[in-house]
């Protein structure tokens, strides 16, 4: 069965540091997300990214935040200077087209941790 | 105003009973609505999604939209030890889902 599959599962920088979070998403899909979760606090979303645009983003994805699509399988997240309040787990998704709901599948997370 | 609420955990129930999980969301606009299951440590999981009034049924899970009160509810029938996880409703809007906080269901042997 397909999967969205991401690496690394677990990074450590340090504060100041840049990081890419490098995701794989379900290969017939067309959109694409990066959501977080903060330990012990609700899953948020970062930013949505169709057709090789950004279509929609939170106030968490200020400037620091960027995302690419640089081949046509990888799905990247990039955080220029990390904070240590941007320690998380941050999830890719990515859905297809489904009637009027867009189904979004997980992948299993990379936990990042700036120190 | 949170902008999904759901019923506050821990709910405990015996294996083979139901549990019952409430969702209210604030945004009229919402289109969708996806309950997902989380594991310790896991990432969610999609379980159903259900985007007209009324009720959805899946295997032991059934849905219930209720647009004009904003409320979704989650049953899972027959519950089984391995059910035991955090349920999130996530209502959809555009291609951004927003999460509740999960309610934690704990079933017990």
């Amino acid at each position: 069965e397909p999967e969205v599959t991401q690496t690394p599962s677990h990074q450590v920088t340090q504060m100041g540091q840049e990081v890419i979070l490098r995701c794989v998403p379900i290969s017939n899909h067309l959109y694409f997300y990066w959501y977080r979760q903060i330990l012990g606090q609700k899953v948020e979303f970062l930013v949505s990214f169709y057709n090789n645009e950004i279509s929609e983003k939170s106030e968490i994805f200020d400037d620091q935040f960027s995302v690419e699509r640089p081949d046509g399988s990888n799905f990247t997240l990039k955080i220029r200077s990390t904070k240590l309040e941007d320690s998380a787990m941050y999830f890719c998704a990515s859905s297809g087209w489904g009637r009027i709901s867009y189904e979004q599948y997980f992948g299993p997370g990379t936990r990042l941790t700036v120190t | 105003q949170k902008e999904v609420e759901q019923n506050s955990g821990p709910l405990s129930v015996p294996e083979g009973a139901i549990a019952s999980l409430n969702c209210t969301y604030s945004d009229r606009g919402s289109q969708s609505f996806f309950w997902y299951r989380q594991y310790s440590g896991k990432s969610p999981e999609l379980i159903m999604f259900i985007y007209s009034n009324g009720d959805k049924e899946d295997g032991r899970f059934t849905a219930q939209l209720n647009k004009a009160s904003q409320y979704v509810s989650l049953l899972i029938r027959d519950s089984q030890p391995s059910d035991s996880a955090t349920y999130l409703c996530a209502p959809q809007k555009d291609y951004k889902l927003s999460f509740g906080a999960g309610t934690t269901v704990t079933v017990r042997a």
